[in-house]
């Protein structure tokens, strides 16, 4: 069945730093694909979204690319702050299916 | 987009007793679904509670162990029978709208419930 792969945590970077967070998936057809953030505390949030191949969502200088040839959809910030200090969900949807969620990760930056 | 409510928002349960948790929607839709997410884990999804039907559940979940109720497209209710503290968890209800003139789907999550099993 469907599946999505995130790379282990925790990620532990200091602020300014470069994120990235690894995340591929196993489907059939063409989901769509996502990632969530929660942060400590609260529920879950839609961070991003791409619904086809080579489109790139964004959001608060998050971004991830859905890479169709390598099924990947990667997680990257420029420059992360103490207030990204979260838990990281990959998911992807499939028509008559519900959201199928990675492990998650979580980032820790520190000042 | 859909606005989700749960209720209880938290409890702390017997072991032995059941909770039932209710969901209520701000629109009708058609797919509705609970899962749960332990103490530092991913989401896993319970079952789509189907209007009208019996519930769909996922490999590891049974009926007997979380009956659902779908009495209309606005409302749902889980209940969380017989507990022991491994069912302490965060219970989320979830919706998907579709978008159709625009060829979207989106999925959105009520605030969820915290349960704690003593």
């Amino acid at each position: 069945g469907d599946s999505v792969t995130q790379m282990e945590g925790p990620v532990t970077l200091s602020e300014e730093a470069f994120l990235t967070i690894n995340c591929t998936y196993t489907a059939t057809g063409y989901p769509s694909l996502f990632w969530y953030v929660q942060y400590p505390g609260e529920g879950l949030q839609l961070l991003l979204k791409a619904t086809k191949a080579d489109d790139k969502g964004s959001n608060k200088g998050f971004e991830a690319t859905y890479r169709k040839e390598t099924t990947s959809f990667h997680l990257e910030k420029g420059s992360v702050q103490v207030s990204d200090s979260a838990v990281y969900f990959c998911a992807l949807l499939q028509a008559g299916t519900a959201l199928i969620f990675g492990k998650g990760t979580t980032l820790s930056v520190s000042s | 987009s859909a606005v989700i409510s749960q209720k209880p928002s938290r409890d702390i349960c017997q072991r032995g007793t059941s909770l039932t948790i209710q969901c209520q929607v701000d629109s009708q839709v058609t797919m509705m679904f609970w899962y749960r997410q332990q103490p530092g884990q991913s989401l896993t999804l319970i079952a789509t509670a189907n209007q009208g039907s019996e519930a769909t559940y996922e490999s590891g979940f049974v009926i007997d162990k979380f009956p659902i109720s779908r009495p209309n497209l606005t409302f749902s209710t889980l209940t969380v029978s017989n507990m022991s503290p491994e069912d302490s968890s965060i219970y989320l209800c979830s919706v998907i709208l579709v978008f159709a003139d625009r060829g979207l789907r989106e999925q959105y999550f009520g605030p969820g419930t915290r349960l704690t099993v003593t």
